[in-house]
């Protein structure tokens, strides 16, 4: 069974950061592209950033102007988020989600980031 | 970027109801188009990829059509737990983007 568990998550004060992980279980997690997803409260989905199942390639939403950094480790089946000068904006549940066919097959269960001082 | 639009932001409907709901790219993406569902509090389900491809353990009631710019998400006939919020995403190129969300709620 495909499982994504998301931590990391909690509340930080604006211009903070916070390292998301993603921890990756039931399938070869090196063969996929893997992406961040994020949610702000009663708000729509929203893209964030993907990296191929090398690493190689790496593609973020333009908002993020290089605050935000994605990373993974194949031996270790994880998938990470460094997130940089937060701001109230950037609150939101952030998932991983793994892309297979061009779309996002799995998720997992979200973690919430809440910025505020 | 592609800005996707969904249309209606929301609607009514009863059990047995036939429910249709439009995605429109700004540009073609061709047949790069996903569909989504989301359940208050739970993270979205692929319900349908590359425009009309059914998701495994999805029930058939679900189905996609359209290619180019115009795409749509029928439910043939409206069950309980189908009440939910709805997401197209397109596929086509970086960055990737949402639609903004059909919710799906009890007449």
């Amino acid at each position: 069974e495909v499982q994504l568990v998301e931590s990391g998550g909690g509340l930080v004060k604006p211009g903070g950061f916070l390292r998301l992980s993603c921890s990756a279980s039931g399938f070869s997690f090196s063969t996929y592209t893997m992406n961040w997803v994020r949610q702000a409260p009663g708000k729509g989905l929203e893209w964030v950033s993907s990296i191929s199942s090398s690493g190689r390639y790496i593609y973020y939403m333009d908002l993020l102007k290089g605050r935000f950094t994605i990373s993974r480790d194949n031996a270790k089946n994880s998938l990470f988020l460094q997130m940089n000068s937060l701001r109230a904006e950037d609150t939101a549940v952030y998932y991983c989600a793994r892309e297979s066919d061009d779309s996002f097959d799995s998720w997992g269960q979200g973690t919430l980031v809440t910025v505020s001082s | 970027d592609i800005q996707m639009t969904q249309s209606p932001s929301s609607l009514s409907a009863s059990v047995g109801d036939r429910v249709t709901i439009t995605c429109r790219a700004s540009q073609s993406i061709r047949s790069y188009l996903n569909w989504y569902q989301q359940k208050p509090g739970k993270a979205p389900k692929l319900l349908i990829y590359a425009a009309s491809s059914l998701q495994s353990g999805v029930p058939s009631r679900f189905s996609g059509s359209g290619s180019g710019t115009d795409f749509s998400l029928t439910i043939s006939s409206l069950q309980p737990g189908d009440f939910a919020t709805y997401y197209c995403q397109q596929s086509y190129s970086h960055p990737l983007t949402f639609g903004g969300g059909t919710k799906v709620d009890i007449k």
